[in-house]
């Protein structure tokens, strides 16, 4: 079985530029969630999909936004880029759910904020 | 409120050595515990997880954990540690119902050949 793959693996932006990122869960799995993570803050959870809904949300600003399509593959979408967005951003996928079973997590987007 | 707590930022052991990483979460309930570890510039991968049942629970790459209800501990535990150990290592809660999934702050491992 094929594990949880994103694209693109690594990324540039310039301040004020959007960026869309994708992760596709392994076959199955219903939920998607994305996390980012930075050197000062760790491992923060943005949002949680199932079934094309998002369930769940971190402490993000508005310009951090998600959707999960109907063969749950989800996009995470950042708007107005800001230097502070520079992390890797996980994308991690699960049968049920985050908080009910374990996660499997793809290998991460490196995005830079220049 | 939920949270996680990993005491030790960095750990240092020497190669053989046993090891013990320590993970303290804050919830009302018994929780979901799950220890991941992550290799420079990956992702995280399942080390083992704790739902219910016999407190001592087995994962992978010879690691296993103890889940102690009075102490709020999952500690994370490996007899002999090897040098491909060296990474960092998260522990986290899954707070059933919320669709809450809190992770610790890590604890990075050295292993001194």
């Amino acid at each position: 079985k094929a594990g949880v793959t994103q694209t693109p693996r690594y990324l540039i932006k310039t301040r004020g530029q959007q960026v869309t990122l994708s992760c596709s869960p392994i076959s199955g799995h219903r939920s998607v969630s994305w996390y980012q993570q930075t050197p000062g803050q760790g491992l923060q959870f943005l949002f949680e999909y199932f079934s094309e809904t998002q369930r769940n949300k971190g402490n993000f600003p508005g310009r951090f936004s998600g959707r999960q399509f109907s063969n749950s593959r989800s996009e995470m979408n950042v708007s107005t880029l800001e230097l502070g967005d520079s992390a890797l951003y996980l994308c991690a996928s699960s049968l049920n759910g985050a908080s009910s079973g374990e996660q499997y997590f793809g290998p991460g987007t490196r995005l830079t904020v220049t | 409120a939920q949270s996680v707590t990993q005491p030790d930022i960095h750990i240092t052991v020497s190669e053989g050595a046993s090891l013990e990483l320590r993970c303290n979460y804050s919830y009302g309930a018994t929780p979901y515990l799950f220890w991941y570890v992550q290799s420079p510039g990956q992702g995280l991968q399942l080390l083992l997880k704790y739902f219910s049942g016999d407190t001592l629970v087995q994962g992978i790459k010879g690691f296993e954990a103890e889940f102690k209800r009075s102490q709020s501990s999952f500690n994370l535990r490996k007899p002999s540690v090897h040098w491909s150990d060296a990474a960092e290592y998260f522990c986290a809660v899954g707070v059933g119902g919320t669709y809450k999934y809190i992770f610790g702050t890590g604890t990075r491992l050295k292993v001194l050949a």
